[in-house]
């Protein structure tokens, strides 16, 4: 079935920017979504990325979408401590059916 | 309202009682989900609501879990006999409408549910 895998865990410097790397596996998706988690608070949905795209920039965030590799990354710049969150890496499989990753903890050091 | 509302923001509960988990939509979304997610985990899909019809209710693990929605907007997920496996945190999110790759999912906060 479809299978969305992400790295647990990021800890970068206040200021750096922040690569969060996901792959996907199905092919036919159509839409791909960065979501954030606060703690305590619901999922944010981030931004997303059409699948004939391969590059979407939206002020510090950039998504970076491989489709023959079907990897997807998003790249913080300027990293802050508010930036501290589990971010979540999400296929579309249809227009209501969400896979999502297991999320990957950014800690941001000061 | 202004987001999705969840209630209770907690439960524990013994195991073999049944619990009702509550959820609220952004006013004028005619789109429901249900997702858990467990300890460590990503989000698994539950459960799509549109309008009062449930077209999707292939990811419910048992017949031990239902949901339901009335009046379009307020949906119930009930989970009877619970396990302790049960225990995660329950995420509703609701969209305009599920037509599109584009109608976004909003998510509420949360039920953590425990089950002892």
């Amino acid at each position: 079935g479809e299978d969305v895998e992400q790295s647990l865990f990021l800890s970068v410097r206040e200021g750096d920017s922040s690569v969060i790397n996901c792959t996907y596996t199905d092919s036919s998706s159509t839409y791909l979504y960065w979501y954030k988690q606060e703690p305590g608070a619901g999922l944010q949905l981030l931004t997303y990325i059409f699948s004939n795209m391969d590059m979407k920039q939206d002020q510090r965030l950039t998504v970076l979408l491989n489709k023959k590799d079907k990897h997807l990354s998003l790249r913080i710049a300027d990293t802050q401590t508010g930036d501290s969150a589990i971010y979540f890496c999400a296929e579309g499989e249809s227009s209501y059916k969400l896979i999502f990753g297991s999320g990957t903890r950014l800690l941001v050091r000061p | 309202g202004a987001g999705v509302s969840q209630s209770p923001s907690n439960k524990v509960t013994e195991k073999g009682k049944d619990v009702e988990l509550r959820c609220d939509p952004i006013s004028g979304h005619t789109a429901l989900y249900w997702y858990r997610q467990s300890l460590g985990q990503g989000l698994e899909f539950l459960i799509y609501f549109q309008g009062n019809s449930a077209p999707d209710k292939s990811g419910l693990p048992s017949d031990r879990f239902s949901a339901e929605r009335t009046g379009g907007s307020v949906s119930t997920l009930t989970i009877q006999r619970t396990q302790q496996e049960d225990s995660a945190v329950y995420l509703c999110a609701s969209s305009l409408s599920a037509e599109h790759h584009t109608d976004t999912q909003y998510f509420g906060p949360g039920t953590r549910l425990t089950v002892l």
